[in-house]
């Protein structure tokens, strides 16, 4: 599997954006970019996806580079309740719907100063 | 619906005893994933199902684990002779290959004590 590689930690002011970053370097063709959160004591929960463009949900936005070796979660307003362990990580479509296995890294804990 | 849910939430054992864990999953979903979390570590994969086929099998899972999905509904994962390094919090998973749905929805987790 390729790996990404995110910081271990960031701080924000609430109502303030966040841009979480992770590299990708060794990505492939065929691997989508996905980015899930794990809130304290709760199962991780899916933020968002994509392969080549920029995505927009109502949790947040994924900014790909050119080269794809790179992305970057964008929360607009941080919240206290962003508070969390944030995963990149990278999976092969199967047949462009869902996918098999979630390969986490250490992810990035968000700490939210109010 | 309530989302995945897993049974029990905390299980504490002795070393040596065996242990089964349940997962049901959002039902109308075909696929089924078990993990397992470690303290300050990301999930890491054990297996996974489609209907009731077991797919994937990670090659770090001991032969003391077993997992079954046996009508395509719920799951049942198993540790045999439990061992403290046993001891994480096991999460299931459910996702659906129908539509073009992506995400993969998270139980709340079994934790296990191995002691």
């Amino acid at each position: 599997d390729a790996k990404t590689t995110q910081p271990n930690s960031m701080e924000s002011n609430e109502e303030e954006p966040v841009h979480l970053p992770c590299n990708h370097s060794t990505i492939s063709g065929t691997d989508y970019i996905h980015w899930y959160r794990q809130l304290p004591s709760q199962g991780p929960e899916y933020v968002i996806h994509g392969l080549t463009s920029n995505v927009n949900n109502r949790m947040a936005s994924l900014a790909i580079a050119e080269d794809r070796k790179s992305s970057t979660l964008i929360l607009h307003r941080a919240t206290l309740r962003d508070a969390a362990v944030y995963y990149c990580i990278l999976s092969v479509s199967a047949g462009g719907t869902s996918y098999g296995k979630l390969t986490f890294g250490q992810g990035t804990i968000l700490t939210v100063h109010p | 619906d309530t989302g995945v849910s897993q049974n029990p939430r905390h299980k504490i054992t002795k070393r040596g005893q065996n242990v089964t864990f349940r997962c049901d999953p959002i039902s109308e979903h075909n696929r089924l994933y078990w993990y397992r979390q470690t303290l300050g570590q990301g999930p890491e994969f054990l297996t996974y199902f489609q209907n009731e086929a077991q797919l994937e099998k990670s090659r770090l899972l001991s032969d003391r684990f077993s997992a079954e999905r046996p009508k395509g509904s719920f799951s049942t994962l198993e540790i045999q002779r439990t061992e403290q390094g046993d001891s994480a919090m096991y999460l299931c998973a459910s996702s659906s290959t129908s539509g073009a749905s992506y995400e993969q929805y998270f139980g709340p987790g079994t934790r296990l004590t191995v002691t």
